[in-house]
Order: structure tokens, then C-alpha cells, then sequence
């Protein structure tokens, strides 16, 4: 069954390292996303990527990066420049009006 | 970035009751969504309207696109307690980039 497959479900992380959180999608969509959820909010957009080698900042992007080398993977890392990385995130994939959510990854800092 | 009011924020409601809630936006929207999120989970698509006015059914569920195309709605019949979650309304004006509601969080007392 074609879906969005994000790994790992539970991150740890120490203070000052980068992580690398994975997403992958076979579902043939062009646009890929990653969002940041805090506890009892809403969807905050970190980035976004309509085609291949190419990708835009969305409202939070500050100490994180993305890459979009396959169509079918949009990998967010976690740098040590993001202050407060503790949160859940969400990685989504769209092709025309069809937009399909990942299964979150929670990342904690400890 | 920009955020759709939603509300309520959050419903306590008794099982067997209806529920409604609403998405109101600054903007003009072109497709509207409707999600289900439960803890610790991704977001699932509920509900996706495309037509200004158009009305649509998913068991239980009802959503309806508004007619000034800058709101819209749902309504959850006779809930049950696994309707416990919270439910976000995400707008498109037609770019790649969808705009997300607060999340309203549905909590129904057996």
C-alpha cells in the first residue's frame, strides 16, 4: 500500500547535537513537507519541496535543514542552532489536491 | 505564519450528542480539509471539499465548503468515544502550500 513512512517514531537527542529525522514516500507525490507540532497546538510549517533539489523555507526554518535529492525522500535535520527542538513532527506529501500525513516522530532533548 | 480560526478550541461532549465546529479565514480558498488527529499519531483525512457550497458525507461526518469560500464546517452525528481527538481544517488557495487551522479537541464522556 503507498503511504509516508517516518523514522524513527522516538528520537533522543543530546543538547548541541544534530539529528536526522527520515521520511519516505511512495506514493508518486511531487510536494513534500515537514511540520512541528507542540504540545496543544496547531501545524507550524518548517519546510516544503515542490520538485526535486529544490525546497523553500516555511515559518519556523531557523536551525533546521532538508535536502530533497529523491523524489521519494525529504530528510529534516535538527541542528544544534534550534534551541527548543522538543516536539513532535510531521512529514506530509501532496500531489494536486491529494495531502497525505506521515506518523510523526517525537523528538526529545535530554 | 498564517493560522485559520478554528472553534471551538476544545468540546466536551456527552456520547450520542452532535458536534459542529468551524474554520473561518482571511483568505479565499479553493479546496478545503478536514483531518483527525490522535495522540501520538499523524494526522487522517477525513473529509475534502473542492466546490464553494459543496456539501459532503463520510458516515458520520459532514463538511461543507462555505459559500463565501473563506469558511468552512463539520459536524460529527452521534458521537462515540472513539471520536476522542483533535480535528484540524486546512485551506488551499491552490499553490502547493496548505494553511492549518488551531485544531479543535473533542472529548466525549460515555
Amino acid at each position: 500500500d503507498g503511504g509516508i513512512t517516518q523514522s524513527p517514531k522516538y528520537l533522543f537527542r543530546k543538547e548541541g547535537q544534530n539529528v536526522t529525522l527520515s521520511c519516505e514516500q511512495n506514493l508518486n507525490h511531487d510536494a513534500m513537507y515537514w511540520y512541528r507540532q507542540d504540545p496543544g497546538q496547531g501545524l507550524r510549517l518548517i519546510y516544503y519541496s515542490q520538485i526535486v533539489n529544490d525546497f523553500q523555507k516555511g515559518d519556523i526554518a531557523e536551525g533546521y535543514s532538508v535536502s530533497r535529492e529523491k523524489k521519494e525522500s525529504f530528510p529534516l535535520t535538527v541542528t544544534s542552532a534550534q534551541k527548543n527542538p522538543t516536539a513532535f513532527y510531521l512529514c506530509a506529501s501532496s500531489m494536486g489536491r491529494s495531502y497525505t500525513f506521515g506518523s510523526g516522530t517525537r523528538l526529545t532533548v535530554v | 505564519g498564517q493560522q485559520l480560526n478554528q472553534s471551538p478550541q476544545s468540546m466536551f461532549i456527552q456520547e450520542g450528542e452532535d458536534v459542529s465546529m468551524n474554520c473561518t479565514s482571511s483568505s479565499i480558498f479553493n479546496t478545503w480539509l478536514w483531518y483527525k488527529q490522535e495522540p501520538g499519531e499523524g494526522p487522517v483525512l477525513l473529509i475534502a471539499l473542492y466546490k464553494a457550497g459543496e456539501l459532503t458525507s463520510n458516515g458520520r461526518l459532514t463538511a461543507q465548503f462555505g459559500i463565501t469560500r473563506k469558511d468552512s464546517f463539520l459536524n460529527i452525528s452521534a458521537s462515540i468515544p472513539s471520536d476522542v481527538g483533535i480535528y484540524f481544517c486546512a485551506g488551499s488557495s491552490g499553490t502547493y502550500k496548505y494553511i492549518f487551522g488551531t485544531g479543535t479537541r473533542l472529548k466525549v464522556l460515555a
